[in-house]
């Protein structure tokens, strides 16, 4: 496995504004992933982080909403953009290592939009 | 943890008993298979795999069986302990890809 931590654990936000959520893990991964879990619910897949090149959004996520970086294999940050209550959600990522299907999350970062 | 919105399925037992945690996957192209556990506040934690060409993979108290027949999979815990209170998801992927589906996950409640 892998340790993974993210940071901000958690924060509550005021309507229209944006906050980064940063992944970092411990070891080099080939891949790196962010998933939204609103309450109660389970994960929904936002995007690819890859290295050195845009994102891969899923279907419902665009870029604007969810810019997300990668810039080497141990870190991404995931931002989300102009807030809403509806983005109040958990948010985490996950790493995946060359060779391997197995992912592995991080603790998540719980964030309420008032 | 929350249960805004959404409830999940949950399923009571008791301390020692044995619980078995089901998951039905839609996609016949599906051929890799995880079980996370989620305890309130925390990331999902892997708990077991199989792959398509298995049936059965037994972990430390954890047996997880695939029935690509009728496309079900389940979770089996021994001796289940208080611990072991948290949401389960069953997970998959398709056709070589790195892609997760999570299902609905399930509530375990372990009654002492």
């Amino acid at each position: 496995s892998a340790v993974i931590s993210q940071k901000p654990s958690r924060d509550i936000c005021q309507r229209g504004t944006s906050l980064t959520i940063q992944c970092q893990v411990d070891s080099q991964v080939t891949m790196m992933f962010w998933y939204r879990q609103q309450p109660g619910q389970s994960l929904t897949l936002i995007a690819t982080a890859n290295q050195g090149s845009e994102a891969t959004y899923e279907s419902g996520f665009v870029i604007d909403k969810f810019p997300i970086s990668r810039p080497n294999l141990t870190f991404s940050t995931l931002t989300v953009s102009n807030m809403s209550p509806e983005d109040s959600s958990i948010y985490l990522c996950s790493v995946e290592r060359q060779g391997t299907d197995t992912q592995y999350f991080g603790p998540g970062t719980r964030l309420t939009v008032l | 943890g929350e249960s805004v919105g959404l409830h999940l399925p949950t399923l009571s037992v008791q301390e020692g008993d044995n619980s078995i945690i089901n998951c039905a996957y839609s996609n016949s192209a599906s051929d890799y298979f995880i079980w996370y556990k989620q305890e309130s506040g925390k990331g999902p934690q892997f708990i077991i795999d199989i792959r398509s060409n298995m049936d059965k993979r037994q972990g430390q108290r954890v047996t997880v069986l695939l029935n690509k027949t009728v496309k079900h999979l389940s979770l089996q815990i021994a001796a289940t302990q208080p611990g072991d209170s948290a949401v389960y998801f069953c997970a998959e992927i398709t056709g070589g890809g790195n892609k997760l589906t999570f299902g609905t996950g399930t509530q375990l409640k372990v009654e002492l």
